[in-house]
């Protein structure tokens, strides 16, 4: 089975620019999640989505942003991009099922930097 | 307000064993995983404890105390692959989530030889 993939791997945008990320989650999976990962602030939530709707909501700015498509792909949208915002993105799924642990599967992530 | 704390580096020889402590203050508990991550690379399960007790999966042990906010991961038999940082991270207790997980800092571990 195909493991979490995001895309692209690596970008590099200049302050002001928006982007946006890419999630394909395991098959099967519902939930996908995202978080921002920084050397200073370590892995933080920034939302979870279950069936194209959000169900959680980290401390971000309203730059950031996401959507699920009905095949559970998601996507993350992070406008008006700010120096701070250099950081690796990290996307991950997990089966979201009532009775067990749902462990979340990472993506390799995505390597944002904001010059 | 949720709070995560755990060493920010331990470093151990080559086949001994190594104890992360994590402790936490959340507003909810609905489990608490540990990840491994090396360098430049995504995050990877390793355990989970919802009950209290210590659950073994190989070298790797985990226990949780409830009621202390308490949690270590127990490394035995330590081998140089295992140098990562090893993320303790809690689930709230929240209906229809499944993927809103609260991260410690990490502990980077340092295998010598």
């Amino acid at each position: 089975k195909a493991g979490v993939t995001q895309t692209p791997r690596y970008l590099i945008k200049t302050r002001g620019q928006q982007v946006t990320l890419s999630c394909s989650p395991i098959s099967g999976h519902r939930s996908v999640s995202w978080y921002q990962q920084t050397p200073g602030q370590g892995l933080q939530f920034l939302f979870e989505y279950f069936s194209e709707t959000q169900r959680n909501k980290g401390n971000f700015p309203g730059r950031f942003s996401g959507r699920q498509f009905s095949n559970s792909r998601s996507e993350m949208n992070v406008s008006t991009l700010e120096l701070g915002d250099s950081a690796l993105y990290l996307c991950a799924s997990s089966l979201a099922e009532r009775g067990v642990y749902n462990e979340q599967f990472f993506g390799p992530g995505t390597r944002l930097t904001v010059l | 307000g949720q709070n995560i704390d755990q060493p920010t580096e331990m470093t151990a020889t080559e086949g001994a064993i190594v104890q992360i402590n994590c402790t936490y203050q959340t507003s909810g508990f609905n489990g608490l995983f540990w990840y491994q991550q090396h360098a430049g690379e995504a995050p990877t399960f390793l355990s989970y404890n919802v009950l209290d007790g210590l659950e073994e999966k190989g070298r790797f042990s985990s226990f949780l105390s409830r009621s202390k906010g308490y949690s270590y991961l127990l490394l035995k038999e330590l081998q140089m692959k295992d140098s990562a940082s090893y993320l303790c991270a809690v689930r709230e207790a929240a209906t229809d989530s499944w993927g809103k997980l609260q991260f410690g800092a990490g502990t980077q571990v340092v295998v010598t030889p």
